[in-house]
């Protein structure tokens, strides 16, 4: 089955500042990434996604970018504010198997005002 | 819509007594999925249900768990005899387009067995 490993487990930075976190994936096949945000006691939200035609997606600001040869994908926060403070888990699907979404272990991300 | 809801929201119990966790999933979305949240192995997909029917419980830890979907509108996800490794974040999700599409989760059930 697919393996996502996702870095790093925890990110602190300024408000204002940039935040980075990486993905890599195991399955070549694999063609859809999506990123889920979650809040405290709360279920986990999907923020952005992308598949494998293209490399790189925005929204606002947010973005994803995704390197198919090199099997990883990276979620660009800009600009971050104290309400994106929460824990993100990056995602792929599973070609060779039931096609289920595996997710990353989490980057709980800390927006320090 | 009111979202994927779930009960109970804290579940405590002791060690071999049976739980049962529930979910109304969206209305219209054809897929329906439970997924267990540990420290350790974070977000686990257990068992998912596409039109009702169980299409993948690979993911279900040991015939101590089991998983129905009487209808398009309750799912339920037992553990009989429950065990302390079982205290986790029980979450349902519920997707009205592909077990790839995007996942609406309800708020999660927190168990915790003594």
């Amino acid at each position: 089955g697919e393996n996502v490993e996702q870095h790093p487990s925890t990110l602190s930075v300024q408000e204002g500042d940039s935040a980075v976190i990486k993905c890599t994936y195991s399955d070549s096949a694999s063609n859809y990434f999506p990123w889920y945000k979650q809040e405290l006691g709360k279920g986990p939200q999907l923020i952005i996604d992308i598949r494998s035609n293209v490399g790189e997606k925005k929204d606002q600001r947010i973005a994803v970018t995704l390197n198919k040869t090199a099997k990883h994908f990276s979620l660009h926060i800009t600009e971050t504010q104290p309400e994106d403070s929460a824990v993100y888990f990056c995602a792929a699907d599973d070609q060779t198997g039931a096609n289920n979404l595996f997710f990353g272990t989490g980057t709980r991300l800390t927006v320090i005002p | 819509d009111a979202g994927v809801i779930q009960s109970p929201r804290h579940e405590v119990t002791e060690m071999g007594q049976e739980v049962t966790l529930r979910c109304k999933p969206i209305s219209g979305h054809d897929y329906l999925f439970w997924y267990r949240q540990t420290m350790m192995r974070g977000l686990e997909l257990l068992i998912y249900f596409n039109n009702n029917v169980p299409i993948d419980d690979s993911g279900m830890p040991e015939d101590r768990f089991s998983a129905k979907m009487p209808n398009a509108s309750f799912s339920t996800l037992k553990i009989q005899p429950s065990e302390p490794r079982d205290s986790a974040v029980y979450f349902c999700a519920s997707s009205e387009i592909s077990n790839t599409g995007e996942l609406f989760f309800g708020e999660g059930s927190r168990l915790t067995v003594l």
